[in-house]
């Protein structure tokens, strides 16, 4: 059973538009939700994250919406340019005991933005 | 400054080789974590160690083993490879006080 459920598994927008992935999770636990971004090749690099005591924020381009009520959170690129083209990871992290975090990933949604 | 390392890049194998791979780190992070990724599935943790000489199992354990002999490797051992080991690995680490994680980038095995 997949902890943290992602949507679209791909999206492809123009030049400029605001593509929005969406992730939900059921376990009030996790305490630390961050975005990662993958290009072909490379591992994954932290984009973005957010905590459950606040509603938005906001890093450049990059905004996290995080709605606790719903458990649910999404991620906006304002502006979005082909080099945004790159597969997106939502994940939650939880504490495992001994002030160690496990992460749980969603799916990924690989973004395509065109010219 | 090379942060995480892994070796090799890609890698083939027959079904029940073995194989071991290596992360390393220059960071001197405590945590390390292993991770592998398969379409649809994003990444779904092997195991992880939270110091030199320990390690725990995750999510998706078996089948394989893993050492931390060293602060800086985390190792991955595969005893006797199956096709359902096809996958990307990588590798991650992180220090205790901050929740980023630093990946690798990636091995990719294949199993026939």
């Amino acid at each position: 059973q997949q902890q943290v459920k992602q949507s679209p598994q791909s999206l492809i927008v123009q030049k400029g538009g605001i593509p929005i992935i969406n992730c939900a999770y059921e376990n009030t636990a996790f305490d630390y939700f961050p975005w990662y971004q993958q290009f072909p090749g490379k591992g994954p690099a932290l984009l973005i994250a957010i905590r459950p005591d606040v509603s938005e924020k906001k890093e450049g381009r990059f905004t996290i919406s995080f709605n606790k009520s719903a458990k649910q959170f999404s991620l906006h690129i304002m502006d979005s340019q082909p080099g945004d083209s790159a597969t997106y990871f939502c994940a939650a992290s939880i504490n495992s005991g001994y002030n160690f975090n496990k992460f749980y990933f969603g799916s990924g949604t690989k973004l395509n933005v065109k010219p | 400054n090379a942060g995480v390392t892994q070796t090799p890049k890609f890698r083939v194998l027959k079904t029940g080789q073995s194989m071991t791979l290596l992360c390393a780190q220059d960071m001197n992070h405590e945590y390390m974590y292993w991770y592998r990724q398969d379409p649809g599935m994003g990444l779904r943790l092997i195991h992880y160690s939270v110091g030199e000489g320990t390690t725990a199992k995750g999510e998706v354990p078996d089948g394989y083993n893993v050492s931390r002999l060293k602060k800086q490797n985390f190792l991955l051992g595969l005893e006797s490879a199956a096709p359902s080991q096809t996958s990307v690995y990588f590798c991650a680490c992180r220090r205790p006080s901050v929740y980023e994680q630093y990946f690798g980038p990636g091995t990719r095995l294949t199993v026939t």
